[in-house]
């Protein structure tokens, strides 16, 4: 399997635009999670789903941010409008089961808002 | 309300020596803690984990310490490598969460030659 796959790597935007990230977990898997890091709070959980479902989006900073799981192998993080405190980096995790395993994180995305 | 803390930005260590990282978590539910490693540019790939029924848990030169009455944990790296440089993550998850993983703000272990 190759893992978790997000794209884009990179993504530099302008304020008020409008930004998606997307994520393809690893196939099987039936947990889904978005990360944001930051300097200051480290790997902030967003939302995480469960079988496609969203389980606690808790996480999620303000309502210009929403996610969705359309199917098992798809998911994204969108932005609308973006404000450059958005700039960080976004991963997406995936996990098998519910038990004390552990989760496999994607490359992430290198998010930019100027 | 940071639930997990590592409160070590930084840490160096000469090439064999032991490096100790350390975690704090405020929440008492927590019963499952694991340590990620981080390389720039890259995501966060598991190291080692261990349950709050153990107190102690090795995979070669990685070992995890669980204090529970401390609410502490720490990740013991011997000998160090150039290799190990890196950011280490704290995690935790809790009793009837076990899928929601709360993560510490890091520590950038340098391994010097």
């Amino acid at each position: 399997d190759a893992g978790v796959i997000q794209s884009p790597r990179h993504e530099v935007t302008e304020m008020g635009q409008e930004v998606t990230l997307r994520c393809k977990p690893i196939s099987g898997h039936d947990y889904l999670f978005w990360y944001r890091q930051t300097m200051m709070r480290g790997l902030e959980l967003l939302i995480y789903f469960n079988n496609n479902v969203p389980i606690d989006d808790s996480g999620m900073p303000e309502d210009r941010f929403s996610a969705k799981m359309p199917n098992a192998s798809f998911s994204t993080l969108k932005i609308q409008p973006s404000e450059p405190r958005d700039s960080a980096v976004y991963f997406c995790a995936s996990k098998l089961g519910r038990l004390n395993t552990e989760a496999f994180f994607g490359q992430g995305t290198r998010l930019t808002v100027v | 309300d940071q639930q997990v803390k590592q409160n070590s930005p930084s840490l160096s260590v000469q090439e064999g020596r032991i490096s100790i990282l350390n975690c704090d978590y405020t929440n008492s539910m927590f019963d499952y803690f694991l340590w990620y490693k981080k390389y720039p540019a890259e995501g966060p790939t598991f190291l080692i984990s261990i349950s709050s029924i153990k107190d102690k848990n090795e995979d070669g030169r990685f070992t995890v310490f669980l204090n529970k009455s401390a609410k502490h944990l720490s990740l013991h790296i011997v000998p160090s490598q150039p290799g190990d440089s890196a950011v280490y993550f704290c995690a935790a998850s809790a009793i009837g969460t076990a899928s929601k993983l709360t993560f510490g703000t890091g520590t950038r272990l340098q391994v010097t030659l």
